[in-house]
């Protein structure tokens, strides 16, 4: 079975600081992994993968995501966060090793970018 | 190019009601889902379709069913809603990665 747990309910940190936001996944083959942003009455947006190749993958508005297969981490960074990026945050994951195509979902981070 | 597209964005519905969500995507893709979200607990998927003509049930299928029109359009129906499908509503396409709609916020009372 697939999974995914982000540790942090809530991030806050102040504009022009570095934003990190924290993803491990567990899987049984190779895994396809996702970052989505969601603002308020918003649907989700999709932001960066990794399916495979470079472990630093770069996405919209400025975000990179590191995969770590020893640590089965994929954490979502911005080097200068700034108040826009305030969001709820999802990572995903999509099991290889089954020929489906579902994603799991981790319960969200909270993202507060203060001025 | 709309992407994923629902309706209706607003439901409120007495229990015992039943009602459709629509969904339709215009980017070619296979595989469409239906998502409830609920506040601390992410996405999950209540229904999946991986191409026309199937349809699988994902975590949370109780209470509801689906019907892949085509390619293009998914729908779910909650038969005999209940309170406890309150919640937000959200349909998404694939290809790697998911797309999604707007949602659709669905209250029962």
């Amino acid at each position: 079975a697939q999974s995914v747990a982000q540790p942090e309910d809530q991030v806050n940190v102040a504009e022009g600081n570095p934003l990190t936001v924290k993803c491990t996944y567990s899987v049984s083959g190779n895994p396809y992994l996702f970052w989505y942003v969601q603002y308020p009455n918003r649907g989700l947006q999709f932001l960066l993968k990794y399916i495979t190749g470079d472990n630093l993958v770069k996405g919209s508005y400025g975000f990179e995501a590191e995969f770590n297969k020893s640590q089965t981490s994929f954490h979502l960074k911005k080097p200068s966060a700034l108040v826009s990026d305030s969001a709820l945050y999802f990572c995903a994951v999509r099991d290889t090793g089954f020929n489906d195509y579902k994603l799991s979902f981790g319960a969200g981070t909270t993202v507060t970018v203060r001025a | 190019n709309a992407g994923v597209t629902q309706t209706p964005k607003f439901q409120v519905l007495k229990t015992g009601q039943s009602m459709t969500l629509q969904c339709a995507q215009d980017m070619n893709h296979n595989s469409m889902y239906w998502y409830r979200q609920d506040p601390g607990m992410g996405l999950r998927l209540i229904y999946y379709s991986a191409s026309e003509g199937t349809t699988d049930k994902g975590e949370v299928p109780n209470g509801y069913n689906v019907s892949r029109l085509n390619k293009r359009e998914f729908s779910l129906r909650l038969e005999s809603a209940a309170p406890s499908q309150t919640s937000v509503y959200f349909c998404a396409s694939s290809g790697y990665e998911q797309y999604f709609g707007p949602g659709t916020r669905l209250t029962v009372t």
